[in-house]
């Protein structure tokens, strides 16, 4: 099993600029989850996707806009980048039973400039 | 949220037990404790977690306080692929929208 894949690895923007990060899980997984990561700083929670059709703000979403495209797949959106979103976006997923593990993918390393 | 709070940095030699603790003073009734580490340039992987007895699997332990205040994971004999960060994270009746701190960085050596 792949698990949850994120595509693409790295990435390099200019401010204003858009892009879309791509993460999928092939663990017929209810629920789906993007976070970032800062140098130096625990994971914070951007959006998340409780199941197929819902999805939800988290602690900082200012900036993004998500797709849960189907039970598979779940986008993330940004629409014009800016260097305060530099840092490593990880997509997870679980099966959105009371402590079910969450599952993450190692990660796109984004820099915007 | 009730918080959790670690150690930023820990030692351990290979092939020794290692007890790495958490202090969450504020826990409800309901938060479950879980754990979770990172090793580098990978994203976070879960290890374990309890509510209120102590607990064991393949990866570690986790020891629960009596009165919830505080816990410890144990790793059994450390090796340096287990150098990485650990995370100690409350979550409210076990919901999964989980909040990572800075966790405890463990070196490992030889």
């Amino acid at each position: 099993n792949a698990g949850v894949t994120q595509t693409p690895k790295f990435q390099v923007l200019k401010t204003g600029q858009s892009m879309t990060l791509q993460c999928a899980q092939d663990m017929n997984h209810n629920s789906m989850y993007w976070y970032r990561q800062d140098p130096g700083m625990g994971l914070r929670l951007i959006y998340y996707s409780a199941s197929e059709g819902t999805t939800d703000k988290g602690e900082v979403p200012n900036g993004y806009n998500v797709s849960r495209l189907n039970k598979r797949e779940f986008s993330l959106r940004l629409e014009s980048a800016a260097p305060s979103q530099t840092s490593v976006y990880f997509c997870a997923s679980s099966g959105g039973q009371i402590n079910s593990p969450l599952h993450f993918g190692n990660g796109t390393r984004l820099t915007v400039t | 949220d009730a918080k959790t709070t670690q150690p930023n940095s820990m030692e351990s030699n290979e092939e020794e037990p290692v007890h790495l603790p958490c202090n969450h003073s504020t826990i409800s009734g309901t938060d479950y404790i879980h754990w979770y580490r990172q090793l580098p340039s990978q994203g976070p992987e879960y290890v374990i977690h309890g509510l209120t007895s102590n607990v064991n699997n393949r990866m570690a332990s986790l020891a629960i306080a009596e009165d919830r205040k505080s816990s410890t994971l144990i790793l059994h004999r450390a090796t340096l692929r287990d150098a990485a960060v650990y995370y100690c994270i409350l979550s409210p009746g076990g919901g999964n929208k989980l909040t990572f701190g800075t966790g405890t960085q463990l070196k490992v050596e030889l």
